[in-house]
């Protein structure tokens, strides 16, 4: 699975766009990008994945830039209920399972 | 829908007992799997089940065992537990989209098991 590469920490104001960077440089064609958060004391959540196109829910947006080798996790307007571990994930399925690694990920304080 | 159950939410052991993590899934899926958190630190995949009847070693295997009981239920066993299995476990579930397709089903997690080995 290709690494992947995150801040460690990083501030937002309530009521803002919160823009998360994530570098996977080494990443494979056939490998997507997943985005998960953990708040505290909670499993992961799953936010949002995909291949090469942008994708967009009711949660977040993922901007994947046309080479592939970084992508940008956005809250569109971050609440205070959004502060969060935020991990990117770079993985291909499999017939062994989906199974995903997780790195360090992005602790995310959203500020009133 | 209650989507992945883990019981017991918190125990503590001491140095050499045993126990028995339990983790149901009501979703239908057919891929279960077990990580460990250290504290400050992200999770670690410890076993997966692919499908009814397999598993398979993640990245920290040692000191435990897992029994993929039925479709719902994948269960994680400390035989003889260590301090440094003191960690919140955690189980997840996926869906598998048929063979031969690239299988990129999401992971739901459970909400953990906290496990304290004095």
């Amino acid at each position: 699975d290709a690494k992947t590469t995150q801040p460690p920490s990083m501030d937002c104001a309530e009521g803002r766009a919160a823009n998360l960077p994530c570098n996977h440089s080494t990443i494979s064609g056939n490998e997507y990008v997943y985005w998960y958060r953990q708040i505290h004391s909670q499993g992961p959540q799953y936010i949002i994945h995909g291949l090469k196109n942008n994708e967009t829910n009711e949660m977040a947006s993922l901007i994947i830039t046309e080479d592939r080798k970084s992508s940008t996790l956005i809250l569109p307007h971050a609440t205070l209920r959004d502060t969060a571990v935020y991990y990117c994930i770079v993985r291909v399925g499999g017939a062994a399972g989906n199974k995903l690694t997780f790195g360090g990920g992005t602790r995310v304080l959203v500020k009133p | 829908n209650a989507g992945v159950t883990q019981t017991p939410k918190f125990q503590v052991l001491k140095t050499g007992q045993s126990m028995t993590l339990q983790c149901a899934q009501d979703m239908n899926h057919n891929s279960m799997y077990w990580y460990r958190q250290d504290p400050g630190m992200g999770l670690r995949l410890i076993y997966y089940s692919a499908s009814e009847g397999t598993t398979d070693k993640g990245e920290v295997p040692n000191g435990y065992n897992v029994s993929r009981l039925n479709k719902r239920e994948f269960s994680l066993r400390l035989e003889s537990a260590a301090p440094s299995q003191t960690s919140v476990y955690f189980c997840a579930s996926s869906a598998r989209t048929g063979r031969g397709a690239s299988y990129n089903s999401p992971l739901h997690f459970g909400n953990g098991t906290r496990l304290t080995v004095t």
